[in-house]
């Protein structure tokens, strides 16, 4: 599987935008972009995913290079809930059980 | 719905013993993951399931684990000989059909510890 890079951790202030980066240089052209988070003793959480283009939910944005070999998951207002580590992954469409999972990024919100 | 299920919590188990893992996955999701976390890492890929069939096992599936999913409804994760190197959290995921376009829910996880 393609693999992903992602910064450590990263730190944001409450209530301002957060910009989390994902590299994944040998994406190849069936691969989707998925994002999780996960709060300590939890499992993942699923956030939003994305194939070419930009995408919106809910909970964040998902904007996606136009090589696709990076992207960025954006949280709109940061909340001291959006604590986390935060998962860039990349699913396979041909073989979408085994996911990849890196370490991800320990995402501090401080108020 | 309540989303992905699974039991026991926690469990503790001394070296040498069995242990028997359950997860309920979302209803009508054919589509079933098991995944092994460590602390301070990524969850790794163990197994999964599309309906009742074992698709695919990682390396990291020794012959003391095993994986059941009969009917293609709930699914049981074994490790016989229980070592301490078992100790971790297990997760299973459930997705609904085929594609990396459905995005896996994953339930809240059983953490082991093998004494």
């Amino acid at each position: 599987d393609a693999k992903t890079t992602q910064p450590n951790s990263m730190e944001s202030n409450e209530e301002e935008p957060v910009h989390l980066p994902c590299n994944h240089s040998t994406i190849s052209g069936t691969d989707y972009i998925h994002w999780y988070r996960q709060l300590p003793s939890q499992g993942p959480e699923y956030v939003i995913h994305g194939l070419t283009s930009n995408v919106n939910n809910r909970m964040a944005s998902l904007a996606i290079a136009e090589d696709r070999k990076s992207s960025t998951l954006i949280l709109h207002r940061a909340t001291l809930r959006d604590a986390a580590v935060y998962y860039c992954i990349l699913r396979a469409n041909t073989n979408a059980g085994k996911s990849t999972f890196g370490d991800g990024t320990t995402l501090t919100v401080k108020p | 719905d309540t989303g992905v299920s699974q039991d026991p919590r926690h469990k503790i188990t001394k070296r040498g013993q069995n242990v028997t893992f359950r997860c309920d996955p979302i209803s009508e999701h054919n589509r079933l993951y098991w995944y092994r976390q460590t602390l301070g890492q990524g969850p790794e890929f163990l197994t999964y399931f599309q309906n009742e069939a074992q698709l695919e096992k990682s390396r990291l599936l020794s012959d003391r684990f095993s994986a059941e999913r009969p009917k293609g409804s709930f699914s049981t994760l074994e490790i016989q000989r229980t070592e301490q190197g078992d100790s971790a959290m297990y997760l299973c995921a459930s997705s609904s059909g085929q594609g990396a376009r459905f995005e896996a829910f994953f339930g809240q996880g059983t953490r082991l510890t093998v004494v």
